[in-house]
């Protein structure tokens, strides 16, 4: 199988506090990661395409300095909301791609809530 | 990237077949039909892919039309787990890299 996991699977912050989320590969090399956002009873919005070893790709109207995505190995990417504010408050999913698979292979999503 | 139209939601009663339908008429030769679905608080689930022939696996059966405009997605037996909003997206078939692109999907819900 080609497991990814994300963590943490909830979090609750302060206004103003940075928050980082973690996505990993289990067990598969994953040259391209995925960061989607998804606000209550919407669909998935892509935030960002991320490659191992180069600056993420951000999807029109997402801010690069507010979503920081580090994509440092084959099997990490990570994504941090900066000085997060109640409007941040969403859903966040990372998902990542084999080369030899079709299919995308998605995190259990985390739960940002900031106060 | 080519759009799928989908209904917003469609009703199934439990143990009995599910018919998704999806709409594509601006598929390009090289675009991918994939299925993903979404349970409540979850990251999205892979279904099934194909691309000109019918496919089976063990989660559900891909119906592409002739013309490949439109596809369906059949559920053999429905089940209280299977309510989920399920999404029908096409993707680019010459890159494996390439994003998938998410629209309102259909909500299914499966009464008992």
């Amino acid at each position: 199988g080609a497991v990814v996991s994300q963590h943490p699977s909830r979090v609750i912050c302060k206004s103003g506090t940075s928050v980082k989320i973690e996505c990993r590969s289990l067990d598969f090399q994953a040259t391209t990661m995925f960061w989607y956002r998804q606000f209550p009873k919407q669909s998935l919005m892509l935030m960002a395409t991320s490659n191992e070893g180069s600056k993420a790709t951000y999807e029109q109207g997402v801010e690069k300095d507010k979503f920081l995505i580090n994509h440092a190995s084959l099997t990490l990417s990570t994504l941090t909301v900066t000085s997060a504010h109640p409007e941040d408050s969403s859903f966040y999913i990372c998902s990542a791609t084999r080369g030899d698979r079709a299919e995308a292979f998605f995190g259990q999503g985390t739960r940002l809530t900031v106060v | 990237d080519a759009k799928t139209t989908q209904p917003n939601s469609m009703e199934s009663n439990e143990e009995e077949p599910v018919h998704l339908p999806c709409n594509h008429s601006t598929i390009s030769g090289t675009d991918y039909i994939h299925w993903y679905r979404q349970l409540p608080s979850q990251g999205p689930e892979y279904v099934i892919h194909g691309l000109t022939s019918n496919v089976n696996n063990r989660m559900a059966s891909l119906a592409i039309a002739e013309d490949r405009k439109s596809s369906t997605l059949i559920l053999h037996r429905a089940t209280l787990r299977d309510a989920a909003v399920y999404y029908c997206i096409l993707r680019d078939g010459r890159g494996s890299q390439g994003n998938l692109i998410f629209g309102k999907g259909t909500k299914l819900s499966v009464k008992p």
